[in-house]
């Protein structure tokens, strides 16, 4: 079955700084790659996702890249924010089957 | 309907008893999952349902642990003679036929003392 490895496991920035979080998979069928925030008690959230057909999708501060050839995607925040604090999980799957999981990583961004 | 909805938020039980959690979807998905959640960690999955039907069972469900979906609604998790170990977040999500991404519950939390 389908491996995620996720590092940092940690992450301390000061605010305004980008913050990088890098994932590798070990299915080559997966296509599908969400991330996923977690603040503390509260339910993932998805903040952005990348499908295999492109290499690289922003939506504001936000971004995701892709390299299949690797197999591996990052997570990237520019200009960090408190509120950017949280949990962030990496996931993979192939299609629509069950969503794999890294372990995560705690962001924690300083004022 | 606002989303995913599970109860209880929290529960706490006593060793070998038997538990039961209940989860609601977004009406309109089609495809149920059930994860568990512990510290420190990620998601790992229990099992998926696809409308009624129980499609896929992650070897982690040993045989005290039963999901239903009856009528492709509503989905309940059932624990019997709980553990320790059993101790946990168990977060269910919902999704449809025309979307990769999920939907999660706030979870519930199990506590076995």
């Amino acid at each position: 079955g389908e491996n995620v490895e996720q590092h940092p496991s940690t992450l301390s920035v000061q605010e305004g700084d980008s913050a990088v979080i890098k994932c590798t998979y070990s299915d080559s069928a997966s296509n599908y790659f969400p991330w996923y925030k977690q603040e503390l008690g509260k339910r993932p959230q998805l903040i952005i996702d990348i499908r295999s057909n492109v290499g690289e999708k922003k939506d504001q501060r936000i971004a995701v890249t892709l390299n299949k050839t690797a197999k591996h995607f990052s997570l990237h925040i520019t200009e960090t924010q408190p509120e950017d604090s949280a949990v962030y999980f990496c996931a993979a799957s192939s299609g629509y089957s069950t969503l794999t999981f890294g372990k995560g990583t705690m962001l924690l961004v300083s004022p | 309907d606002t989303g995913v909805s599970q109860d209880p938020r929290h529960k706490i039980t006593k060793r070998g008893q038997n538990v039961t959690f209940r989860c609601d979807p977004i009406s309109e998905h089609n495809r149920l999952y059930w994860y568990r959640q512990t510290l420190g960690q990620g998601p790992e999955f229990l099992t998926y349902f696809q409308n009624e039907a129980q499609l896929e069972k992650s070897r982690l469900l040993s045989d005290r642990f039963s999901a239903e979906r009856p009528k492709g609604s509503f989905s309940t998790l059932e624990i019997q003679r709980t553990e320790q170990g059993d101790s946990a977040m168990y977060l269910c999500a919902s999704s449809s036929d025309r979307l990769y991404g999920y939907t999660f519950g706030s979870g519930t939390r199990l506590t076995v003392v």
